[in-house]
């Protein structure tokens, strides 16, 4: 089945330490997304990117870095910089960013502070 | 984006219609409306989306008033696992947007599906 995986579901960093949440997809789409989610909020935009090699920053990109060398994956480091790391990760892809074409996000994953 | 209104709650009964309102009163003419739900603990679902015409799928219906500024979201037959929290998004599309296909979350409706 086609569709987007994250992993893992649950991550558990220790402070002054980087972690990095993976997201693959297999729909073939160029664009992928990576949101935040905070207890009783909605989703904030860390990073996106277009196309291969290419990426941007979203609206809360500080104490986060991403790489995309392959189309399929699109993974997150969360660094040391991240002052409030905890919160539930979201990755999504599309077609096209100007395609009318949904978002599909992955399960998702949990990170929390020792 | 254009914001989206939504009621914060609502309550349906397992097998009857459960009807959704949004209002997007400030929606331009390139922005769709998309619909996605997020049961606790997932990522969202996508289930449905459009521009100016009605939409069904195998999920739901998408109701659009002909001034666009406004949408309701209809589940024909609504059962316990429908239980969740329903987004209406209005997106930005086509080239030379600023919005990079971003999805602006709100708060959503938390619709609970009783017995």
């Amino acid at each position: 089945d086609g569709g987007i995986t994250q992993s893992p579901k649950y991550l558990f960093r220790k402070e002054g330490q980087n972690v990095t949440l993976s997201c693959e997809q297999n729909l073939n789409h160029d664009a992928m997304y990576w949101y935040r989610q905070d207890p009783g909020q909605g989703l904030r935009l860390i990073y996106y990117s277009q196309i291969v090699n290419d990426f941007q920053k979203g609206d809360i990109a500080e104490g986060y870095s991403v790489s995309r060398e392959k189309k399929e994956s699109f993974p997150l480091t969360v660094t040391s910089a991240q002052k409030n790391p905890t919160a539930f990760y979201l990755c999504a892809s599309t077609a096209r960013v100007v395609s009318n074409q949904p978002q599909h996000f992955g399960d998702g994953t949990r990170l929390s502070i020792l | 984006d254009a914001k989206t209104t939504q009621p914060t709650s609502m309550d349906c009964a397992e097998g009857r219609a459960a009807n959704l309102p949004c209002n997007h009163s400030t929606i331009s003419g390139n922005e769709y409306v998309y619909w996605y739900r997020q049961i606790h603990s997932q990522g969202p679902q996508y289930i449905i989306h459009g521009l100016k015409n009605n939409e069904t799928n195998e999920m739901a219906s998408l109701i659009i008033t002909e001034d666009r500024k406004s949408s309701t979201l209809i589940l024909p037959h609504a059962t316990l696992r429908d239980t969740a929290v329903y987004y209406c998004i209005v997106r930005e599309v086509g080239a030379g947007g600023t919005s990079y296909g971003k999805l602006t979350f709100g708060q959503g409706t938390i619709l609970t599906v009783h017995p």
